[in-house]
């Protein structure tokens, strides 16, 4: 099994709003990834979670906050966003033992700020 | 600063070979991924090379020089469905298997 699962598939939400989105695997993988793709453009890293711990912040504003509450689920929490947060937001995982260390992509959550 | 150079398009026609070559600069280099992006969808893996030298995947290849730089994802025998985006992606720490993408290419197969 290779899928990483995220819910929901859209997401609108106004700039006063609180929503999460959610992202879930079960392969074992030790890292876990937050992504933003806008279109025509490729993935831009925001976080990463390894082994449960916050390694990486990409210096991603307040109004997003990531939740890994075990190592299998991957939360990211919305707050006061903008129209120009609009975009895809993507969860991936991987196994970080190194060598290949294929990063698995879910399908993504298409979120509207208006 | 880190970056990574690919075509933005390229058009071939179906049955054809194709070759989107990669050139990167990074401050950390453990290997060269390629992904591919159907419209509307999540990138999936196609290959890795950590190595100098030529990796076979089916009708994907893909190719790696470290001492240039330089990579390069091969189609062969192309077909509709391999219209898509293709990213080149440099893992650059072996904690946190970050990676850098490029800016992706089109590639548009016609009939």
């Amino acid at each position: 099994d290779t899928e990483v699962t995220q819910t929901p598939k859209h997401l609108v939400m106004g700039m006063t709003n609180k929503k999460s989105l959610k992202c879930e695997q079960h392969m074992g993988h030790r890292a876990m990834y937050w992504y933003k793709q806008k279109a025509k453009k490729p993935p831009e890293l925001m976080f990463v979670y390894s082994y449960e711990k916050l390694s990486i912040n990409e210096s991603v504003p307040s109004r997003f906050s990531p939740e890994c509450p075990n190592s299998s689920l991957l939360n990211l929490h919305l707050h006061a966003l903008q129209p120009e947060d609009s975009a895809l937001y993507l969860c991936a995982s991987s196994l970080l033992g190194g060598g290949t260390d294929t990063q698995y992509f879910g399908p993504g959550t298409r979120l509207t700020v208006l | 600063g880190q970056s990574l150079e690919q075509p933005s398009e390229v058009t071939a026609v179906e049955g054809a070979i194709v070759q989107i070559n990669c050139t990167y600069q990074t401050s950390g280099f453990y290997g060269l991924s390629w992904y591919q992006q159907h419209d509307g969808g999540a990138p999936t893996f196609l290959s890795y090379n950590a190595l100098d030298g030529l990796e076979e995947t089916g009708r994907f290849s893909s190719f790696l020089s470290r001492s240039d730089s330089y990579g390069y994802l091969l189609l062969q025998e192309l077909q509709m469905k391999d219209s898509a985006s293709y990213f080149c992606a440099v893992k650059v720490s072996g904690n946190t298997g970050k990676l850098i993408f490029g800016q992706g290419t089109t590639l548009q197969v016609k009939p």
